[in-house]
């Protein structure tokens, strides 16, 4: 069965640099997270998207921004990186249930290292 | 505000005995509870979840988890742990009025033969 891909798996940054992570869910998924899970943390939500709209906003610093395409893919475009940025991002989508009951599925990740 | 709570950050299990992973919650509308499990360097693996009915849910890998609305918990247990199932459990919930899904800190469980 098709999977939540997230590209690319590895980046490396220097501090202000920016940086696009970019996330294709599974297919007929209607809505799309995105996480940020620092050294020994546990998930983050930053942002999520319905049907190409904003839903949620979390944690999201103002640097960051992301978008859901009319493929429904997403992207997270990060800039004035700063070393704190350095952690894995995740993608994850779901059908959008009544009730949000709906479990998510993640992808593999985005490793950022900002130098 | 939704939020989930994980008081071990370790537990320690010999192969073939059962094991715990505790997990509390807070909500302000219906609670729907999540297990997801992860491996170094992975993404998250859905386990399990409860949306209603029985208490007891029954996930994959042999997992379950008990639903005790009473205690606001929602344990995970496996009866005879595996060197395998060594991994970071994260808890999860969503209280149906927003869209994320909030997780708690997480628990190193590691199976010794």
């Amino acid at each position: 069965a098709a999977g939540v891909i997230q590209s690319p798996r590895h980046l490396i940054k220097e501090k202000r640099e920016t940086a696009t992570l970019k996330c294709y869910p599974i297919p007929r998924h209607d809505t799309v997270y995105w996480y940020q899970q620092g050294p020994g943390q546990d998930p983050q939500f930053l942002i999520s998207f319905y049907e190409k709209m904003q839903s949620d906003k979390g944690s999201i610093p103002d640097r960051f921004s992301a978008q859901q395409f009319s493929d429904y893919h997403s992207e997270l475009n990060m800039s004035s990186l700063e070393l704190g940025d350095s952690a894995l991002y995740f993608c994850a989508s779901s059908l959008r249930l009544p009730g949000a009951t709906g479990e998510l599925f993640f992808g593999e990740g985005s490793r950022l290292t900002v130098l | 505000a939704q939020s989930v709570a994980q008081p071990e950050d370790q537990v320690n299990v010999a192969e073939g005995n059962p094991l715990t992973v505790k997990c509390t919650y807070s909500v302000s509308g219906n609670p729907y509870l999540f297990w997801y499990v992860q491996y170094p360097n992975r993404g998250l693996q859905f386990l399990l979840k409860y949306i209603t009915g029985d208490n007891l849910v029954k996930g994959s890998y042999g997992f379950e988890a008990e639903f005790n609305k009473s205690q606001t918990s929602f344990h995970l247990k496996k009866p005879s742990a595996l060197v395998s199932d060594s991994a970071l459990y994260f808890c999860a919930v969503r209280d149906g009025l927003r869209n994320d899904m909030r997780f708690g800190a997480g628990t190193r469980l590691t199976v010794k033969p």
